[in-house]
């Protein structure tokens, strides 16, 4: 969104191709992971979660993978189309366990969609 | 629209003063978070309420602050503004038991 500035990396694809978003997290004690999409002028929108038990999962054309070993997390949107411009944050939570903790987010991934 | 509502949307303020964001939680919703959208910092998570007692801190400064009140509805009080105080200020809540935040609009603060 418009608060995030300049040292965003940029993912650029055409409308109807697959994007891939990347992110590595820190915590290797997070219970569950998810993905945020915040389009300009707006507060970050839920897309799809994931529990540190799991290795995929799959929503509505979007599909986020957990490799723990790494400490790697990508979210993967099918047939992209124009409004799915918007900056993309992964993050972690649950750490503290009980619940009760707020979210450590990544930095962001501004997706441009090509017509 | 994720039903939780903040305000005001926008807030213009001089260095030194105080000022008090408000956040209303979704209906149903116990926990309240509140973080900070900055350029240089990103998403921030500062501090979460549930039902009204502090559950976690994040990287809150001293001179921030924030209560929940018995109907739920927070605020978040800023003093000594500092021009790096400007950012965007998010509330958060979620149902108790889920990882789903749902996020208001936002404040946003401009420190001149």
């Amino acid at each position: 969104g418009e608060s995030v500035g300049l040292h965003l990396p940029t993912l650029s694809v055409q409308e109807g191709d697959n994007s891939i978003i990347n992110c590595a997290y820190s915590n290797s004690a997070s219970d569950y992971f998810i993905w945020y999409k915040q389009e300009s002028g707006k507060g970050p929108q839920f897309i799809i979660d994931i529990r540190s038990n799991m290795d995929k999962r799959q929503g509505q054309r979007v599909t986020v993978l957990l490799n723990k070993t790494v400490k790697h997390l990508s979210l993967q949107i099918a047939a992209t189309q124009p409004g799915d411009s918007a900056v993309y944050f992964c993050a972690e939570g649950g750490s503290s366990g009980g619940g009760a903790d707020g979210l450590t987010f990544g930095k962001g991934t501004h997706l441009i969609i090509q017509p | 629209d994720s039903g939780v509502t903040q305000t005001p949307k926008h807030l213009i303020t001089a260095t030194g003063q105080r000022v008090t964001l408000r956040c209303s939680p979704r209906s149903g919703d116990l926990s309240v978070y509140w973080y900070q959208q900055s350029l240089d910092q990103g998403l921030q998570f500062l501090i979460q309420y549930y039902n009204g007692e502090e559950r976690a801190k994040g990287n809150i400064l001293e001179r921030f602050s924030a209560q929940q009140f018995p109907d739920l509805h927070s605020e978040l009080n800023l003093s000594s503004l500092e021009l790096g105080d400007s950012a965007l200020y998010f509330c958060a809540s979620n149902p108790t038991g889920s990882t789903e935040a749902f996020f208001g609009q936002g404040t946003r603060l401009t420190v001149v």
